[in-house]
């Protein structure tokens, strides 16, 4: 079973709009960390936000925040304001617990912001 | 700061080659990671080290060896290159305390032909 479930390959938003890429994902370990990357068309892998599961308020970074449901095992993201230069793939992750190698990435969901 | 920095940036290989692909970073971290990314597959794990002189599998290990030189330096070989061993590769390191942030390096593209 996918441990970290993308549903969205692609997207296609007006700029200035607000933007929901969905995450949702499972483990059975208490403790886990969620992350939101982000990969331009350059390649590189540019970090955006972090969700703790033990934080009770979400997650926020400039225009980025996290909507975090706990209960749903969701972990979305929400650009607001939607810039032409926030046209990239994006992907969610997860950290179970203190392990380095139950780390899993999400197929990621490709964003285009439309002129 | 330079953070995490990957050498070569581009490499073609003919099938049978071997090479190593080599990583640093400047932030003192405890850990360090080597993922590869495939079209469609998103990022899937390699090998990482969770602190200088460990190494440990990760979820897709076979046709690679790696090295932690030293804490700043961890180091991937293919030993005999072969055409599905073609991908992007990233280092990532982190801190290492806990579920934080990763941090990626720029990523080597890898063509074996």
């Amino acid at each position: 079973a996918q441990k970290i479930t993308q549903t969205q390959p692609g997207m296609f938003v007006q700029e200035k709009e607000a933007v929901t890429l969905d995450c949702t994902y499972d483990t059975s370990d208490p403790s886990y960390g969620l992350f939101w990357y982000k990969q331009p068309s350059s390649g590189e892998m540019i970090f955006l936000i972090y969700q703790g599961s033990y934080d009770q308020q979400n997650a926020t970074e400039g225009r980025y925040s996290l909507n975090f449901q706990k209960a749903r095992k969701s972990a979305n993201l929400v650009i607001s304001a939607s810039q032409l230069g926030d046209s990239a793939m994006y992907f969610c992750a997860m950290r179970e617990g203190n392990r380095d190698d139950k780390i899993i990435f999400g197929k990621g969901t490709r964003l285009h912001i439309l002129p | 700061n330079a953070g995490v920095t990957q050498t070569p940036k581009f490499q073609v290989l003919k099938t049978g080659q071997s090479m190593t692909l080599q990583c640093a970073q400047d932030m003192n971290h405890n850990s360090m990671y080597w993922y590869r990314q495939d079209p469609g597959m998103g990022l899937r794990l390699i090998y990482y080290s969770a602190s200088e002189g460990t190494t440990d599998k990760g979820e897709v290990p076979n046709g690679y060896n790696v090295s932690r030189l030293n804490k700043r330096e961890f180091s991937l070989r293919l030993e005999s290159a072969a055409p599905s061993q073609t991908s992007v590769y990233f280092c990532a390191s982190s801190v290492g305390l806990g579920p934080e942030t990763q941090y990626f390096g720029p990523g080597t593209r890898l063509l074996v032909l």
